[in-house]
Protein backbone atom coordinates (compact mmCIF):
# COMPACT_ATOMS: atom_id res chain seq x y z
CA UNK A 1 0.00 0.00 0.00
CA UNK A 2 0.98 3.17 -0.79
CA UNK A 3 2.71 5.81 2.14
CA UNK A 4 3.62 9.11 2.83
CA UNK A 5 5.72 9.75 6.01
CA UNK A 6 6.55 12.67 7.76
CA UNK A 7 9.78 11.95 9.91
CA UNK A 8 9.23 15.50 12.04
CA UNK A 9 6.49 15.21 14.49
CA UNK A 10 7.42 18.76 15.56
CA UNK A 11 9.69 22.03 14.55
CA UNK A 12 10.67 25.12 15.91
CA UNK A 13 12.24 27.66 13.85
CA UNK A 14 13.35 31.23 14.53
CA UNK A 15 11.42 33.92 12.37
CA UNK A 16 13.81 34.85 9.39
CA UNK A 17 15.38 31.27 9.65
CA UNK A 18 14.93 28.88 6.83
CA UNK A 19 12.46 26.45 7.09
CA UNK A 20 12.56 22.42 5.24
CA UNK A 21 9.96 19.90 5.96
CA UNK A 22 10.55 16.73 5.01
CA UNK A 23 8.09 13.98 3.31
CA UNK A 24 9.28 10.73 1.99
CA UNK A 25 7.05 8.33 -0.50
CA UNK A 26 6.77 4.58 -0.30
CA UNK A 27 8.32 3.70 -4.14
CA UNK A 28 6.06 3.48 -7.24
CA UNK A 29 5.36 4.69 -9.98
CA UNK A 30 5.89 8.56 -10.47
CA UNK A 31 3.02 10.09 -7.87
CA UNK A 32 1.13 13.25 -7.54
CA UNK A 33 2.74 14.89 -5.01
CA UNK A 34 1.39 17.59 -2.54
CA UNK A 35 1.81 20.04 1.02
CA UNK A 36 -0.95 21.26 2.19
CA UNK A 37 -0.99 23.65 5.21
CA UNK A 38 -3.56 23.69 8.08
CA UNK A 39 -4.24 26.67 10.41
CA UNK A 40 -5.42 25.45 14.05
CA UNK A 41 -9.36 24.88 14.04
CA UNK A 42 -9.36 25.13 10.02
CA UNK A 43 -9.15 23.26 6.59
CA UNK A 44 -6.40 22.23 4.53
CA UNK A 45 -5.16 24.68 2.21
CA UNK A 46 -2.86 23.62 -0.62
CA UNK A 47 0.50 25.09 -0.80
CA UNK A 48 1.88 23.11 -4.37
CA UNK A 49 1.91 20.07 -6.03
CA UNK A 50 3.66 18.01 -7.71
CA UNK A 51 2.51 15.79 -11.24
CA UNK A 52 4.89 15.80 -13.84
CA UNK A 53 7.87 17.92 -15.46
CA UNK A 54 10.01 20.34 -13.37
CA UNK A 55 11.21 19.02 -10.19
CA UNK A 56 10.94 22.12 -8.25
CA UNK A 57 8.28 23.56 -7.62
CA UNK A 58 7.04 27.06 -6.55
CA UNK A 59 4.01 27.31 -4.04
CA UNK A 60 2.21 29.68 -2.57
CA UNK A 61 3.23 31.61 0.23
CA UNK A 62 7.12 31.87 -0.57
CA UNK A 63 6.76 28.19 -0.71
CA UNK A 64 8.66 25.62 -2.85
CA UNK A 65 9.43 21.86 -2.88
CA UNK A 66 11.69 19.55 -4.75
CA UNK A 67 10.68 15.96 -6.16
CA UNK A 68 13.61 13.51 -5.72
CA UNK A 69 13.06 10.36 -7.26
CA UNK A 70 16.23 8.64 -5.99
CA UNK A 71 15.64 9.51 -2.63
CA UNK A 72 11.70 9.42 -2.81
CA UNK A 73 11.46 12.41 -1.10
CA UNK A 74 9.22 15.69 -2.11
CA UNK A 75 10.40 18.64 1.08
CA UNK A 76 8.93 21.39 1.66
CA UNK A 77 11.14 24.59 1.81
CA UNK A 78 10.83 28.23 2.78
CA UNK A 79 14.19 30.66 2.62
CA UNK A 80 12.66 33.22 5.67
CA UNK A 81 9.96 31.50 8.23
CA UNK A 82 7.81 34.21 8.89
CA UNK A 83 5.54 33.96 12.25
CA UNK A 84 2.18 33.93 9.96
CA UNK A 85 4.05 30.05 9.18
CA UNK A 86 3.09 28.67 12.11
CA UNK A 87 0.96 25.84 11.49
CA UNK A 88 0.64 22.32 10.74
CA UNK A 89 2.09 21.01 7.36
CA UNK A 90 0.79 17.49 5.46
CA UNK A 91 1.89 16.23 2.55
CA UNK A 92 -0.14 13.66 0.80
CA UNK A 93 0.36 11.44 -2.22
CA UNK A 94 -2.23 11.03 -5.00
CA UNK A 95 -3.68 7.28 -5.78
CA UNK A 96 -6.46 5.66 -7.72
CA UNK A 97 -9.37 7.82 -7.81
CA UNK A 98 -8.81 10.76 -6.74
CA UNK A 99 -7.79 9.66 -3.51
CA UNK A 100 -5.32 11.49 -1.10
CA UNK A 101 -2.93 9.38 1.26
CA UNK A 102 -1.36 11.71 3.63
CA UNK A 103 2.02 12.04 6.13
CA UNK A 104 0.86 12.28 9.91
CA UNK A 105 2.14 15.86 9.77
CA UNK A 106 4.75 18.32 11.00
CA UNK A 107 3.27 20.98 13.15
CA UNK A 108 6.26 24.28 12.79
CA UNK A 109 6.61 26.36 15.54
CA UNK A 110 8.71 29.85 15.28
CA UNK A 111 10.02 31.82 17.37
CA UNK A 112 10.13 35.32 17.69
CA UNK B 1 -11.70 32.59 -2.55
CA UNK B 2 -12.96 29.02 -1.36
CA UNK B 3 -13.87 26.49 -3.62
CA UNK B 4 -15.80 23.87 -1.16
CA UNK B 5 -18.29 25.25 1.77
CA UNK B 6 -19.22 23.34 4.39
CA UNK B 7 -21.84 23.59 6.95
CA UNK B 8 -22.37 24.06 9.85
CA UNK B 9 -18.77 25.02 10.84
CA UNK B 10 -19.40 23.54 14.47
CA UNK B 11 -22.27 22.11 16.28
CA UNK B 12 -22.52 20.63 19.59
CA UNK B 13 -25.61 17.93 19.89
CA UNK B 14 -26.66 16.03 22.55
CA UNK B 15 -25.61 11.74 22.67
CA UNK B 16 -28.41 9.88 20.64
CA UNK B 17 -29.42 12.68 18.26
CA UNK B 18 -28.05 12.44 14.43
CA UNK B 19 -26.10 15.15 13.10
CA UNK B 20 -26.27 16.20 9.03
CA UNK B 21 -23.06 17.88 7.69
CA UNK B 22 -23.11 19.30 4.53
CA UNK B 23 -20.02 20.04 1.83
CA UNK B 24 -20.50 21.79 -1.07
CA UNK B 25 -18.34 22.47 -4.16
CA UNK B 26 -18.81 26.14 -5.33
CA UNK B 27 -18.80 27.10 -9.12
CA UNK B 28 -17.65 23.53 -10.45
CA UNK B 29 -18.83 19.74 -10.32
CA UNK B 30 -17.76 17.34 -8.14
CA UNK B 31 -18.53 13.84 -9.33
CA UNK B 32 -16.57 12.51 -6.33
CA UNK B 33 -16.12 13.99 -2.69
CA UNK B 34 -14.43 12.94 -0.12
CA UNK B 35 -15.11 12.87 3.71
CA UNK B 36 -12.28 12.69 6.11
CA UNK B 37 -11.86 12.88 10.21
CA UNK B 38 -9.30 14.10 12.61
CA UNK B 39 -8.57 13.59 15.71
CA UNK B 40 -6.98 16.08 17.62
CA UNK B 41 -3.23 16.98 16.81
CA UNK B 42 -3.27 14.07 14.24
CA UNK B 43 -3.69 13.10 10.33
CA UNK B 44 -6.16 13.26 8.02
CA UNK B 45 -7.98 9.80 7.76
CA UNK B 46 -10.29 9.06 5.05
CA UNK B 47 -13.58 7.75 6.08
CA UNK B 48 -15.32 7.38 2.60
CA UNK B 49 -15.64 8.53 -0.96
CA UNK B 50 -18.98 9.95 -1.53
CA UNK B 51 -20.09 9.18 -5.41
CA UNK B 52 -22.57 11.16 -7.44
CA UNK B 53 -25.83 8.68 -8.14
CA UNK B 54 -24.41 5.74 -6.65
CA UNK B 55 -23.81 4.18 -3.00
CA UNK B 56 -20.71 5.91 -0.85
CA UNK B 57 -17.19 3.89 -0.76
CA UNK B 58 -16.11 3.70 3.06
CA UNK B 59 -13.01 2.58 4.09
CA UNK B 60 -12.21 -0.16 6.70
CA UNK B 61 -13.50 0.21 10.23
CA UNK B 62 -16.06 2.41 9.06
CA UNK B 63 -19.51 1.76 10.30
CA UNK B 64 -22.00 2.78 7.17
CA UNK B 65 -24.84 2.85 8.91
CA UNK B 66 -22.80 4.94 11.61
CA UNK B 67 -22.18 7.44 8.83
CA UNK B 68 -24.70 7.74 6.26
CA UNK B 69 -23.40 9.51 3.17
CA UNK B 70 -25.48 10.91 0.19
CA UNK B 71 -24.26 12.11 -2.93
CA UNK B 72 -27.62 13.98 -3.91
CA UNK B 73 -26.17 16.46 -7.01
CA UNK B 74 -22.63 16.92 -8.00
CA UNK B 75 -22.47 20.05 -5.93
CA UNK B 76 -23.66 18.80 -2.59
CA UNK B 77 -22.33 15.78 -0.12
CA UNK B 78 -24.15 15.30 2.92
CA UNK B 79 -22.35 13.03 5.45
CA UNK B 80 -24.63 12.33 8.73
CA UNK B 81 -23.95 11.05 11.90
CA UNK B 82 -26.93 9.14 13.20
CA UNK B 83 -27.17 8.24 17.45
CA UNK B 84 -24.16 10.39 17.94
CA UNK B 85 -22.05 9.75 21.00
CA UNK B 86 -18.96 11.61 22.53
CA UNK B 87 -16.64 9.18 20.96
CA UNK B 88 -17.86 10.39 17.28
CA UNK B 89 -16.96 14.37 18.17
CA UNK B 90 -14.03 14.95 15.95
CA UNK B 91 -13.52 17.51 13.05
CA UNK B 92 -14.76 16.56 9.58
CA UNK B 93 -13.29 17.47 6.73
CA UNK B 94 -14.53 17.24 3.62
CA UNK B 95 -12.61 17.74 0.22
CA UNK B 96 -13.46 17.28 -3.91
CA UNK B 97 -11.27 17.08 -6.80
CA UNK B 98 -11.59 20.26 -9.21
CA UNK B 99 -9.75 20.09 -12.44
CA UNK B 100 -6.84 20.66 -13.63
CA UNK B 101 -5.79 17.58 -12.74
CA UNK B 102 -7.90 16.85 -10.08
CA UNK B 103 -6.51 18.57 -7.87
CA UNK B 104 -8.07 18.24 -4.11
CA UNK B 105 -9.80 20.94 -2.56
CA UNK B 106 -10.84 21.50 0.97
CA UNK B 107 -13.35 22.19 3.28
CA UNK B 108 -12.92 24.53 6.27
CA UNK B 109 -14.21 21.59 8.17
CA UNK B 110 -17.24 20.76 11.09
CA UNK B 111 -16.19 20.23 14.70
CA UNK B 112 -18.26 18.48 16.31
CA UNK B 113 -19.24 17.94 20.00
CA UNK B 114 -21.36 15.15 21.29
CA UNK B 115 -22.66 15.86 25.27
Amino acid sequence: AQSVTQPDIHITVSEGASLELRCNYSYGATPYLFWYVQSPGQGLQLLLKYFSGDTLVQGIKGFEAEFKRSQSSFNLRKPSVHWSDAAEYFCARGGAGNMLTFGGGTRLMVKP
Amino acid sequence: GAVVSQHPSWVICKSGTSVKIECRSLDFQATTMFWYRQFPKQSLMLMATSNEGSKATYEQGVEKDKFLINHASLTLSTLTVTSAHPEDSSFYICSAPRSPQETQYFGPGTRLLVL
